[in-house]
């Protein structure tokens, strides 16, 4: 079946490193991509998405790009900041079930931040 | 912005008793979702629902059952709590149209301590 891999946290940087969280994927078909981020305490918010090869999702300094020949949507970011130290999702859309809207998550990576 | 609710934020109840977790969305959300986190485990699947008072069993639908009697809100019902029950739920919602491309919306969780 379909199935999200990302690395291993907890990831520790200093603030204004670069960011890349690495997620890898199987899927049948052309599944849609998400990036979820989760702040302590709190749920998953949407970060970004890519809905077809080559597609690339950006929002607060945050990219993507989907890539269908390494069946990779890894996460990165020029420069981190002390308030993006949080869990990372990755996350596919199952297709073939009907619009269900079913996502498949990945473990979830942690970032940490230091001044 | 799509507004999803949940009734408790923290929850302690104690073995052997029904309990109750309701979610509730705004946005007339076809799709509804309830989830577990687990240090480690990433978010596991317990039950979905694609329409009022349809549902669909995700990974780990032991021990749980669900409800949806209005399109609005899906609760999730721990028919005879146990510790290993403990955990944070997460529910979460989308939308049908414009196929799986739907980012789903979640709420802050609750945090359920099984004594």
């Amino acid at each position: 079946g379909d199935s999200v891999t990302q690395m291993e946290g907890p990831v520790t940087l200093s603030e204004e490193a670069f960011l890349t969280i690495n997620c890898t994927y199987t899927a049948t078909g052309y599944p849609s991509l998400f990036w979820y981020v989760q702040y302590p305490g709190e749920g998953l918010q949407l970060l970004l998405k890519a809905t077809k090869a080559d597609d690339k999702g950006s929002n607060k300094g945050f990219e993507a790009t989907y890539r269908k020949e390494t069946t990779s949507f890894h996460l990165e970011k020029g420069s981190v900041q002390v308030s993006d130290s949080a869990v990372y999702f990755c996350a596919l859309s199952e297709r073939g079930s009907g619009n269900t809207g079913k996502l498949i998550f990945g473990q979830g990576t942690t970032l940490q931040v230091k001044p | 912005d799509v507004k999803v609710t949940q009734s408790s934020r923290y929850l302690v109840k104690r073995t052997g008793e029904k309990v109750f977790l309701e979610c509730v969305q705004d946005m007339d959300h076809e799709n509804m979702f309830w989830y577990r986190q687990d240090p480690g485990l990433g978010l596991r699947l317990i039950y979905f629902s694609y329409d009022v008072k349809m549902k669909e069993k995700g990974d780990i639908p032991e021990g749980y059952s669900v409800s949806r009697e209005k399109k609005e809100r899906f609760s999730l019902i721990l028919e005879s709590a146990s510790t290993n029950q403990t955990s944070m739920y997460l529910c979460a919602s989308s939308s049908t149209s414009r196929g799986s491309n739907q980012p789903q919306h979640f709420g802050d969780g609750t945090r359920l301590s099984i004594l």
